[in-house]
């Protein structure tokens, strides 16, 4: 079966700052036929059901702010937020079909 | 504006049999691409996909967990039923049912928006 593991479990960043979260797949998430990597990413607020933020590893879902953006490629997955505000601190998953990530915390 | 929410017992005994409701609005089931899922978070844990239906019937389990699930749907009353058998004290966590909105043409599949949950204890 598939693995996600993300890296790292938790992080501290200041405000304004940029944070960096990693998504490992132990086997290519790449549909060859359609060219798209599936993999998706969300946000899990505290006390809240989680919220998609990028989905096919790139693509912002519709109003979601543009400091977040999905890079990677192969079995390697990024999502940045280019400067954090104090609304994001949260737990960020990503998600393969029926696989999640083991989360990563994001704190100010 | 797509909304849904889930509904059924918050307690239950070991051995006991969860059925879960989720009552949606904002989509039809009946729409060729959509589906709806079941999602679960145990206490300070990660999110675990349970199953999927689609709007042809189509279903997915997850393979841990497939002998224990089933997955229906009414969609002339916009809900979805989630079973699952023999409940244990492991199985304590939130259960959110979410709309599939896109990318099952393609073969991928993800969640949005989410119910709020309900939290289901399993406990003697």
């Amino acid at each position: 079966d598939l693995v996600l593991t993300q890296s790292p479990d938790s992080l501290a960043v200041s405000l304004g700052e940029r944070a960096t979260i990693n998504c490992k797949s132990s086997q290519s998430v790449l549909n060859r036929s359609y060219n798209k990597y599936f993999l998706t990413w969300y946000q899990q607020r505290p006390g809240q059901p989680p919220k998609l933020l990028i989905y096919w590893a790139f693509t912002r879902e519709s109003g979601v702010p543009d400091r977040f953006s999905g890079s990677g490629s192969g079995t390697d997955f990024t999502l940045t937020i280019s400067s954090l505000q104090a609304e994001d601190v949260a737990t960020y998953y990503c998600q393969h079909l029926g696989t999640f990530g083991q989360g990563t915390k994001v704190e100010i | 504006q797509v909304t849904l929410k889930e509904s059924g017992p918050t307690l239950l005994k070991p051995t006991q049999t969860l059925t879960l409701t989720c009552s949606f609005s904002g989509f039809s089931l009946n729409t060729p691409g959509v589906g709806v899922a079941w999602v679960r978070q145990p206490p300070g844990q990660a999110l675990e996909w349970l199953a999927l239906i689609f709007w042809d019937d189509g279903k997915r389990y997850s393979t841990s967990l497939k002998t224990r699930l089933s997955i229906t749907k009414d969609t002339s009353e916009n809900r979805v039923v989630l079973t699952m058998t023999n409940m244990a004290p492991v199985d304590t966590a939130r259960y959110y049912c979410v709309h599939v909105p896109g990318g099952v043409f393609f073969g991928d599949f993800w969640f949005d928006p989410w119910g709020p949950g309900i939290q289901v204890t399993v406990s003697s």
